[in-house]
């Protein structure tokens, strides 16, 4: 298994540029969750879905979008980029079951954004 | 969700147990107790969690005490690999809203050769 996956790793972007950071998980997980993480500071949820066609939002959406049309994909839109979405994106997924094994989320890589 | 408290860095000498406390003493009896783990510019990594005895697994153990109020994730033979943020979660899970984690500051652990 690959795990969870990002795509891209790096990326700068110019102010009012849009771009799609791409996130798919391989685990057949029913929910998936995005967070970005300021320097310094822990991560805070942006989206997330608890399963495909389903989505709501977290602490801070704003300027953001997204879609989760099958269980694997989870991709986080940025419509016209500010300097304040400079930050690192981390994808996460869980199987959402309670339990002993309770909802463990794992995490991507991570994208790297810059917005100049 | 119930708030949690830790210390905002520690050092530990590489080869030695490191003990990593963190305080949640508004947790609910539903609210399970979690352990994350970030190691420069990765993504968080799960560690280990818990609801109200210790557990163990092969990466560390946690004890939680008695009323729940605290807990402490501790590392048995701490590696300069172990160097890394650890954040302390506590947190019920949803099924309508699955596990949203809240990661606060958390704990800088610095191991030293």
């Amino acid at each position: 298994n690959a795990g969870v996956t990002q795509t891209p790793k790096f990326r700068i972007l110019k102010i009012g540029q849009s771009m799609t950071l791409q996130c798919t998980q391989d685990m057949n997980h029913n929910y998936m969750y995005w967070y970005r993480q300021d320097p310094g500071m822990g991560l805070k949820l942006i989206y997330y879905s608890v399963g495909a066609g389903i989505t709501d939002k977290g602490e801070v959406p704003n300027g953001y979008n997204v879609s989760r049309s099958t269980t694997e994909d989870f991709p986080l839109r940025l419509e016209l980029a500010a300097p304040s979405q400079t930050s690192v994106y981390f994808c996460a997924s869980s199987s959402g079951t309670s339990g002993r094994h309770t909802d463990t989320q794992y995490f991507g890589p991570g994208t790297r954004l810059t917005v100049l | 969700d119930a708030k949690t408290t830790q210390p905002p860095s520690m050092d530990c000498a590489e080869g030695r147990a490191a003990n990593l406390p963190c305080n949640h003493s508004t947790i609910s009896g539903n609210e399970y107790v979690y352990w994350y783990r970030q190691i420069h510019s990765q993504g968080p990594q799960y560690i280990i969690h818990g609801l109200k005895n210790n557990e163990t697994n092969e990466m560390a153990s946690l004890i939680i005490t008695e009323d729940r109020k605290s807990s402490t994730l501790i590392l048995p033979h701490a590696t300069l690999r172990d160097t890394a943020v650890y954040y302390c979660i506590v947190r019920a899970f949803n099924m309508e809203y699955g596990n949203k984690l809240v990661f606060g500051a958390g704990t800088i652990l610095r191991v030293k050769s």
